[in-house]
Order: structure tokens, then sequence, then C-alpha cells
């Protein structure tokens, strides 16, 4: 059955440093990778996409890789802050057409500490 | 992007009582979705409302426990039937526009508790 794995329940790290989110995935070939942000008590906030024939995309502080062939997906946050403080779920998307529905990992509770 | 609203935002029921949670949008959407939340868990999609049809439920939903309605493109409703304390989760409604379902935009949830 497909399944997405989140690297750690939770990660804790300084301030400035780079934080590093891991999302692997097995029986499934995702056309899309999507990277969401969630705070307690509120909805997921979309953040990125990158499609299957993208390496690597970057937004601000933010980057994300895909790697088909491990079937693995890395979200890093740079210059990492307090406000970074969240849970961040990865989801895979199986198709283009408007009938392909999201798949959600458990995700990952990242607290950075000053 | 698009505004959602959801209510209520969190309620305790009793046991074989039921709930009905609305989802408010602030401009027309084609796709609605409602997912569950449980603690620690992933999101798992319930079912897609369809504007005008009958919703499209996920296995191991079904339409009796799960009754869902889509009056217009900015309104639905969950409710969720006959709770039991398995039920208490956190609802949340999602959005997406036309050709663009990859990118959802989510409520803030409904945090339900059943006793």
């Amino acid at each position: 059955s497909q399944k997405i794995e989140q690297n750690s329940e939770a990660l804790n790290i300084q301030e400035g440093k780079t934080a590093t989110l891991t999302c692997n995935y097995t029986n499934y070939s995702p056309a899309y990778l999507q990277w969401y942000r969630q705070d307690p008590g509120r909805g997921p906030v979309f953040l990125l996409l990158i499609r299957e024939n993208e390496k690597e995309k970057r937004k601000e502080r933010l980057k994300v890789t895909f790697d088909t062939t491990l079937k693995q997906s890395l979200f890093h946050i740079t210059a990492s802050q307090p406000a970074d403080s969240a849970t961040y779920l990865c989801a895979l998307l199986s198709g283009y057409s408007s009938a392909s529905k999201i798949i959600f990992g458990s995700g990952t509770r990242l607290s950075i500490r000053p | 992007s698009a505004v959602i609203s959801q209510k209520p935002s969190r309620d305790i029921c009793q046991r074989g009582t039921s709930l009905t949670i609305q989802c408010q949008v602030d401009s027309q959407v084609t796709m609605m979705f409602w997912y569950r939340q449980q603690p620690g868990q992933s999101l798992t999609l319930i079912a897609t409302a369809n504007q005008g049809s009958e919703a499209t439920y996920e296995s191991g939903f079904v339409i009796d426990k799960f009754p869902i309605s889509r009056p217009n493109l900015t309104f639905s409703t969950l409710t969720v039937s006959n709770m039991s304390p398995e039920d208490s989760s956190i609802y949340l409604c999602s959005v997406a526009t036309s050709g663009r379902t990859y990118e959802q935009y989510f409520g803030p949830g409904t945090r339900l508790t059943v006793t």
C-alpha cells in the first residue's frame, strides 16, 4: 500500500541553523510533492510544490528537493527562527487532473530554540 | 488564495448525537474537501463535496455516517452522525480552484470531542 514517512516526529534545533526535514514514500509515483505548515489549532498552510521533473525549488529561506529515484524529498529552512516552529507536512499528489487526491504524511514537529 | 471559515471551532458532544459542521469560503471554488485529523496523525480525506450532486466518499467513509451537503460554490456542511468517542478528531474543510487542485487551502478546523 502507499506509504509516506516523515523522518521523525520532532526535530529540535538552534536558531540560525538550517533545519532539514525528510519525506520518504513507497508504492507511489507522485506527479507533485508539496509541503505544508501547520500551527497548533490551525489548518495546514500550503508552502511549496515541486513537480516530478524538477529537482529543486526555492522560496525565500525555504528549499525543497525531490528525488524520484530515491523516492525522497528534503525540506530545508535556512537561517531558522523561533517563528518557524510548527509541524511540517509532506503531501503527494498522484496526477494532474482534478480527480487527483492528496495524500499527507503525519508531519514533523519542528522546534527552533533561541 | 481563499479565506475559509468553519463553525463551530470546537464542540463537546454526547455519544449517539449528531453534529453539523459548516464551511464557508469567501469566493466561488470548484472543489471542496472534508478531512479528518486525529491527534498526532496525518490528514485523512473523508470525501469530496460536489456542488449539485452527491459527495464522493473515500474508502472507509460512508454517507450514512458523514452526510455532506454542498448547495452552492461557497458553502458546504459535514454532519458526523450517531457519534462515538472514536469520532473525536479535528475536522477540516479545504478548497481548491479550478485547474489547480494541487493547491489546497484549509479552514481552521473543528475540534470535536465525543464523551
